[in-house]
């Protein structure tokens, strides 16, 4: 139980275009969402919060215009990279929370992105 | 403020041979400590959760972890590695409180390598 699934698992596009990363929980229903990036060999870094049906709460320093992020259902949240640019290229990992008395995060197997 | 220390960038051992990844924390709450193992390009997966019961906590694979509050450590041990052990190792806390988001502070993480 408790599977975080994420799509795709690996993604390149050119430079200036928009893409989006999926991230569905589906065993559980996720009213908590998370999302994290990795850069080589380095540790994750919180980029946001969503909750859904409301606004994801972004980390200081993270692009809320650059990195939308939807919460629209308990099993979906989304990450749209907008105009990417190479400096975007890093590995994007989910992780779903089942409720708010949980203090477990279960995560997906994280999408690499490379813009050229 | 919470904070997470791993004490070694890199551990390396020979298989058969016992394993210890240090951690330390720092938490203005009770903390919530958990280990994580990610193997190369893949997600994370929970090897065990400390989350204020036993303070002797086994986990997957062989894996246990002691949390010591007044050495406010949770280090990582095995008896005998094996070869699937190689990964990046990431020590994490969260209070047990933080207002309901549920924040995971991350270790940079410790890179295992075992030998035959």
């Amino acid at each position: 139980g408790a599977v975080v699934s994420q799509h795709p698992s690996w993604v390149i596009c050119k430079s200036g275009t928009s893409v989006k990363i999926e991230c569905r929980s589906l065993d559980f229903q996720a009213t908590t969402m998370f999302w994290y990036r990795q850069f080589p060999k380095q540790s994750l870094m919180l980029m946001a919060t969503s909750n859904e049906g409301s606004k994801a709460t972004y980390e200081q320093g993270v692009e809320k215009d650059k990195f939308l992020i939807n919460h629209a259902s308990l099993t979906l949240s989304t990450l749209t990279v907008t105009s990417a640019h190479p400096e975007d290229s890093s590995f994007y990992i989910c992780s779903a929370r089942p409720g708010r008395g949980s203090y477990e995060q279960y995560f997906g197997p994280g999408t690499r992105l490379t813009v050229t | 403020a919470q904070s997470v220390t791993q004490l070694d960038s890199h551990v390396s051992v020979s298989e058969g041979t016992p394993v210890l990844l240090r951690c330390n924390y720092s938490s203005s709450y009770s903390p919530s400590l958990f280990w994580y193992v990610q193997h190369p390009n893949k997600g994370l997966q929970l090897l065990l959760k400390y989350t204020s019961a036993a303070t002797l906590v086994k986990g997957i694979n062989g894996f246990e972890a002691e949390f010591k509050k007044s050495e406010t450590s949770f280090h990582l041990t095995k008896p005998s590695a094996h070869m699937s052990d190689a990964a990046e190792y990431f020590c994490v806390v969260t209070p047990l409180w933080d207002g309901g988001y549920n924040k995971l502070i991350f270790g940079a993480g410790t890179r295992l390598a075992v030998h035959p």
